[in-house]
């Protein structure tokens, strides 16, 4: 089995921070993602990646931005925290075979 | 653009009720969807419950079941008879048959089971 770990669990930030997010996985899946959830809602896509260096945008990519440097991390950048903004992101990562996702536990953002 | 809408909760049931969960999709961009349940446990990270490709088949896991009907879109989940530790938030999502794993959740549906 593997594990996807995101750091940090908890992310405090002022309006207008740049603020970064990061996800680390050990499956050797060559597919990841970034997904955010607002409170009672589903999740929805910012950003995936199907390989090293390669970065796609989802529904959600406006205001962040993403970086695959290694097969096994993938990092998310909020480029201008936004007042109130609260919200769970969630890294996935995929084999790339019918599209079953592995999650991290989630980075909880507030922002101030 | 695709969409997914299920059971608004929150749900409650006793233990050994029956349970179904509707969900039904608009795959606008995408001829032969795939769809999947995931479920979020207490404590825990979200995990894949069951999955179904095919148009027509029925997926199952865990005593739960869900159908890939094309024709009313929809692939609701049922149990014939819960258990207080199927209490959980269940999330039913539809993917693109491509490699690039793309997934659109719809809003989740918090279930509790009484014992």
């Amino acid at each position: 089995g593997g594990i996807i770990t995101q750091t940090p669990k908890f992310l405090i930030g002022q309006e207008g921070q740049k603020l970064t997010l990061k996800c680390q996985q050990n499956f050797n899946h060559d597919t990841m993602y970034w997904y955010r959830q607002d409170s009672g809602k589903g999740l929805r896509l910012i950003y995936y990646s199907i390989t090293e260096n390669d970065l796609q945008k989802g529904d959600l990519s406006e205001g962040y931005d993403a970086s695959r440097e290694k097969k096994s991390s993938f990092s998310l950048t909020v480029t201008s925290a936004q007042k109130n903004e609260m919200a769970v992101f969630l890294c996935a990562s995929s084999p790339g075979t019918k599209n079953t996702l592995y999650f991290g536990a989630g980075t909880r953002l507030s922002v101030l | 653009g695709d969409s997914v809408t299920q059971t608004e909760g929150p749900v409650t049931v006793s233990e050994s009720e029956s349970l179904i969960i509707n969900c039904t999709y608009s795959a606008t961009s995408i001829a032969y969807p795939n769809l999947f349940w995931y479920v979020r446990y207490p404590g825990e990270g979200l995990q894949l419950l069951l999955k179904v490709i095919t148009a027509g088949q029925k997926g199952s896991s865990r005593g739960f079941e869900a159908t890939y009907n094309k024709e009313t879109t929809s692939f609701h989940l049922q149990k014939a008879s819960v258990q207080e530790s199927d209490s959980a938030v269940y999330y039913c999502a539809l993917g693109d048959n491509t490699n690039t794993g793309k997934l659109t959740f719809g809003d989740g549906t918090v279930l509790t089971v009484k014992p």
